[in-house]
């Protein structure tokens, strides 16, 4: 697969505290995107980037913001964290714009907010 | 916009059953379709795809078929296996939201021996 690695896979922290999700891949995917997932709500789009500082807003964005210094890694931040946001963060890419090419998503992140 | 929606789970099957997902979806153009499995504490996985109308995609048993004519795209295998116990999620990608993947909310199955 696309060689998609998080860290960490699981995070407990206290409501109020700045969190942050690595994700990186091996593939020089030009498109990064984070996900997060839960229980009705399938998978929610947060942000993406679509190359090197260069990102966009998703969905369900608010309390969020992303970095793209490098292809190969994309950052998740919640600026403070609140219960809200417990849920199971996946990141994903792709290689190319076309629509046709799938996603590849790394093996998620368990956040849980306390 | 564009959405997904799937059949509601979960779904139980006795081993070798028949097993058929139902997904219809809304779009504004031309969307290529996909179909993806997840296992307990794993990521999503492309399970198959299929790009343009009447195209069916297939892989391990699975089946799915774009129909453009029913906006559908019911995810089939004829004989299922406990190995497939897993989360199935139906998405679409299309060129006017070429950034976007739109999932449905997944369909949990048990397959019991």
């Amino acid at each position: 697969d696309a060689g998609i690695t998080q860290s960490p896979r699981h995070k407990v922290t206290e409501t109020g505290t700045p969190v942050t999700l690595r994700c990186h891949q091996t593939e020089n995917h030009r498109y990064m995107y984070w996900y997060r997932q839960d229980p009705g709500h399938g998978l929610r789009l947060i942000h993406y980037s679509y190359g090197v500082k260069d990102t966009d807003k998703g969905e369900v964005s608010d309390g969020y913001s992303v970095s793209r210094s490098k292809t190969e890694d994309f950052l998740l931040t919640l600026e403070s964290a609140t219960s809200s946001q417990t849920s199971v963060y996946f990141c994903a890419s792709r290689p190319g714009s076309s629509y046709n090419s799938p996603l590849h998503f790394g093996n998620g992140t368990r956040l849980t907010v306390t | 916009g564009d959405s997904v929606t799937q059949m509601e789970g979960p779904v139980t099957l006795s081993e070798e059953a028949f097993l058929t997902i139902n997904c219809t979806y809304t779009a504004t153009g031309y969307p290529s379709l996909f179909w993806y499995v997840q296992y307990p504490g794993e990521g999503l996985q492309l399970l198959l795809k299929a790009t343009k109308a009447d195209d069916k995609g297939s892989n391990k048993g699975f089946e799915a078929t774009y129909r453009k004519e029913t906006t559908s795209f019911h995810l089939e295998k004829g004989s299922v296996q406990v190995s497939d116990s897993a989360v199935y999620f139906c998405a679409l990608s299309e060129l006017n939201t070429g950034n976007q993947f739109y999932f449905g909310t997944g369909t949990s199955l048990t397959v019991i021996p």
